[in-house]
């Protein structure tokens, strides 16, 4: 059974950079596309972005400016850095695998980390 | 960005009830449209995935149907572990956008 497992500070000061880490067991994250999203506390679901094995990112728009998501295949984890952040970026923070043969699809996710932005 | 409306946003219901939630693109996605199930605290879990294939595991009662533009996700009789909130998502065009949710409560 594959399992994700998000790890990194819980707290960060406004205009820092907050780095996650998640970290897949039981499975290899090649050939899939490792793929963060936030959601705000009491609030929906946001697409950050993802990264392919062959290290190919993609981001949201709306965050691109900020973000940066890496991925070191030997050891199965992949990482998102977020700068500038802002109280708006509190959120808890999921890593999750995407799927695209032929399920095109979030199959498996981590539990979520909270990332409080507070000084 | 394709934008993702569900509805209704909330929705009370009683079990054994037959519930479907809709959801509507700004643009055709084909049927590349997900639905997950979140429970309070925990992660989104995949149900179906595009439009109409049920996940491994997932009880037979759900179900999708869609394509083009307009999805349902329907639940052919409420268990009481289903009261939770449901997403819809599109991967036909990144970002890969959610709907805003529908809470589902019990009456």
């Amino acid at each position: 059974q594959v399992q994700l497992q998000e790890s990194g500070p819980g707290l960060v000061k406004p205009s820092e950079t907050v780095s996650l880490t998640c970290t897949v067991s039981d499975g290899s994250i090649s050939p899939y596309y490792c793929t963060w999203i936030r959601q705000p506390p009491g609030k929906g679901l946001e697409w950050i972005g993802y990264i392919h094995h062959t290290g190919s990112a993609t981001y949201n728009p709306s965050l691109e400016s900020r973000v940066t998501i890496s991925i070191d295949t030997s050891k199965n984890q992949f990482s998102l850095k977020l700068s500038s952040v802002t109280a708006a970026d509190t959120a808890v923070y999921y890593c999750a695998r995407y799927r695209t043969s032929g399920s095109y699809s979030l199959d498996y996710w981590g539990q979520g980390t909270l990332v409080t932005v507070s000084s | 960005d394709i934008q993702m409306t569900q509805s209704p946003s909330s929705l009370s219901a009683s079990v054994g009830d037959r519930v479907t939630i809709t959801c509507r693109a700004s643009q055709t996605i084909s049927n590349y449209l997900n639905w997950y199930q979140q429970k309070p605290g925990k992660a989104p879990n995949l149900l179906i995935y595009v439009a109409s294939t049920l996940q491994s595991g997932v009880p037979s009662r759900f179900s999708g149907s869609g394509s083009g533009t307009d999805f349902t996700l329907t639940i052919s009789s409420l268990q009481p572990e289903d009261f939770a909130s449901y997403y819809c998502q599109q991967t036909h065009n990144t970002p890969y956008t959610f709907g805003q949710g529908t809470k589902l409560e019990i009456k």
